[in-house]
């Protein structure tokens, strides 16, 4: 049972434009939600959180939006940039529990 | 400062050699995880280390052994490895306590079992 789901494996997106990435998932439980970028042969970077009492939390040119009802997220960046260029991934936790990966979208920004 | 660090970068070992895995951090994290990850899938949890005792083992075979030393150090042997086994392993850590969990990842160790 695939708790976290990355539906889209793979998104492509100009440069300047926003990317839009999204994740669904069953268990109305979890208390967060992260997301992380992963270049090839690296560890995965954190980027960006949220708690699941709030809808919204931004950082910079990453924002993130949480749906409670449609047990939805989904993360923006606004504009792209070539260096976006990454696997996503979103995971979602209980406190005190392990951490919940979907499969990851490839994030293509072309110039 | 979220760094985590892990030695070697690299490593090819041999089915009947033995080596060892290093992961750092001076956060003062309390938990400590190894991942093992294939090329664009998600992390696969190994081991969980909650205040240096072993919390989490997520039936991962007797030739992957690990170790924590102290509150900033984990170790991983490894032992008659199978290439099945080659891959990038992940170390990570987190801060204990709180509603939000957020894990910090190290660079990782690419693992090459001939």
């Amino acid at each position: 049972d695939q708790q976290v789901k990355q539906n889209s494996p793979s998104l492509s997106v100009q440069e300047g434009r926003i990317s839009i990435l999204n994740c669904d998932y069953t268990n109305s439980m979890f208390d967060y939600f992260l997301w992380y970028k992963k270049y090839p042969a690296e560890g995965p970077t954190f980027l960006i959180s949220i708690s699941s009492i709030k809808d919204k939390n931004e950082d910079g040119r990453f924002t993130v939006f949480l749906n409670k009802s449609a047990k939805h997220l989904s993360l923006h960046i606004v504009p792209s940039q070539p260096g976006d260029s990454a696997v996503y991934f979103c995971a979602a936790g209980i406190q005190g529990g392990k951490l919940i990966f979907g499969q990851g979208t490839e994030l293509s920004v072309k110039p | 400062d979220t760094e985590v660090t892990q030695t070697p970068k690299h490593l090819v070992m041999g089915m009947t050699n033995k080596k060892s895995l290093k992961c750092e951090q001076h956060m003062g994290h309390r938990a400590m995880y190894w991942y093992k990850q294939k090329a664009k899938k998600p992390p696969e949890l190994m081991f969980v280390y909650s205040y240096e005792k072993l919390s989490i083992n997520e039936s991962v075979p007797s030739r992957f052994s690990p170790e924590c030393p102290n509150s900033s150090l984990l170790n991983l042997h490894l032992h008659a490895l199978q290439p099945e086994d080659s891959a990038l392993y992940l170390c990570a850590s987190r801060v204990t306590g709180g509603i939000q969990e957020t894990q910090y990842f190290g660079p990782g160790t690419r693992l090459l079992v001939l």
